[in-house]
């Protein structure tokens, strides 16, 4: 079964700190697809990244980047010299063959000024 | 701006009654998804549809339903409301089945 585990429920940093979040997905099948979403205290649902299970490239987008990894079906997100405006909790979700996008429960990040 | 239209924004109802979600996705956009937000559940995955026709199901209470129609916005109907009920109603549309999913401002349900 599908299954998205967001260790981290909140975490803290001080601005201008590197901060990494955690993501950990279960799937039976080989394709499948991996994003990441944020949810500032405004209340929208952000697209931030897509990624399909064949392409195992690390992406970079500004400060933000992430390290996909199928040996330890991992999709981590890092965040580079954080800002306040980052904070917001952030999800993780997966879509495989049963066409769901199926999410993790959340990491609440706060940057602290 | 994601392109994803909800309506209403915010609805005060009360238990027992029923009421309409309506969605309109992005322009192109044939997938729906709807979800319910809830503090304790976090982002349950309800429907999804595609062009027209039910694709996936999640665990939408039989007292829930959805339709997409054929301009393709789709609206999603729960009835016998409940206090549990309350929440944030998100839909969300992709142009290709595990495209990205790109969501709606939400509507936030009340029942009181």
């Amino acid at each position: 079964a599908q299954k998205v585990t967001q260790a981290q429920t909140e975490i803290s940093v001080v601005e201008k700190e590197d901060v990494t979040l955690d993501c950990v997905y279960e799937t039976r099948d080989t394709t499948y697809y991996l994003f990441w979403y944020k949810q500032p205290p405004s209340g929208e649902l952000v697209f931030l990244i897509r990624r399909n299970s064949f392409d195992e490239q690390n992406e970079i987008s500004g400060r933000y980047s992430w390290n996909f990894q199928k040996s330890t079906s991992s999709f981590n997100f890092t965040i580079t010299a954080s800002q306040v405006v980052d904070s917001a909790v952030y999800f993780c979700a997966l879509n495989d063959r049963d066409d769901k996008i199926i999410f993790g429960k959340g990491t609440r990040l706060h940057i602290l000024p | 701006d994601s392109g994803v239209t909800q309506t209403p924004k915010h609805l005060i109802t009360a238990t027992g009654q029923r009421v309409t979600l309506r969605c309109s996705p992005r322009s192109g956009d044939l997938s729906v998804y709807w979800y319910q937000q809830s503090l304790d559940q976090g982002l349950q995955f309800l429907i999804q549809y595609y062009n027209g026709e039910e694709r996936a199901k999640g665990n939408i209470l039989e007292r829930f339903s959805a339709q997409q129609f054929p301009d393709l916005h789709s609206e999603l109907n729960l009835s016998s409301l409940e206090l549990g009920d309350s929440a944030l109603y998100f839909c969300a549309s992709s142009v290709v089945d595990r495209g990205e999913a790109f969501f709606g401002q939400g509507t936030r349900l009340t029942v009181v």
